[in-house]
């Protein structure tokens, strides 16, 4: 069974300049998560969608942050415009439902400049 | 929301047995995960536990749960060099999963 794909692994920008990270859930998955993960620390929840509805975007920037989930299966998180914070590691994960195991893909690593 | 704390360091001889502690705030934890991160990588989920266990057991892998003082633990047996890496505690409040900063553990030779 395929795990969830991420793209690109790795990505460096200017600040104020945009970027956008792709995820594929594990086939079948109806639940999708993008985590951040700021070095040293533990991932944190930015959005999760159920299908392709929003369930939780509580701790999402929505000033420069946008996600969204086409038809229910791929994903896409932009950042626009970035800051040096937002340096850190984006994790995408997914899980059959809501309260299920989520399995992570490999993440995406920016680097804000 | 959920805290989970965990201690930050360990270094273990190989061979021996290494143990993650783990602490958390919310006793309605229902599920309580061990993931590990090796450099550059994603999270690898190692094992799981249901807040109705006291232990679980997964070959070199054992969990305890006390949840009358809410601590998760995760014991490896016959730690080897392809353990050294980043362990995550990671507990579930509602549909959201709360992650501690992670445990490095270190192999020595």
């Amino acid at each position: 069974e395929a795990g969830v794909a991420q793209s690109p692994r790795y990505k460096i920008i200017e600040k104020r300049q945009s970027v956008a990270f792709w995820c594929n859930p594990i086939s079948g998955h109806a639940t999708l998560y993008w985590y951040q993960q700021i070095l040293g620390q533990g991932p944190k929840l930015l959005i999760q969608f159920q299908n392709n509805g929003v369930v939780d975007d509580s701790q999402l920037p929505k000033d420069r942050f946008s996600a969204e989930r086409l038809k229910g299966v791929d994903s896409t998180l932009k950042i626009q415009p970035a800051k040096l914070e937002d340096s850190a590691v984006y994790l995408c994960a997914s899980s059959l439902g809501g309260t299920d195991t989520q399995y992570f893909g490999p993440g995406t690593r920016l680097t804000v400049l | 929301g959920e805290d989970v704390e965990q201690s930050l360091f360990l270094s273990v001889r190989e061979g021996d047995s290494s143990v993650i502690n783990c602490t958390y705030t919310d006793s309605s934890s229902t599920y309580l995960y061990w993931y590990k991160q090796e450099p550059g990588a994603g999270l690898q989920l190692l094992t799981y536990i249901f807040s109705n266990m006291d232990m679980k057991q997964d070959q070199r892998l054992t969990v305890l749960l006390n949840k009358k003082d809410k601590h998760l633990s995760l014991r490896i047996a016959d730690t080897q060099t392809g353990d050294s890496a980043i362990y995550f505690c990671a507990v579930t409040n509602d549909y959201k999963l709360s992650f501690g900063a992670g445990t490095t553990v270190t192999v020595r030779a």
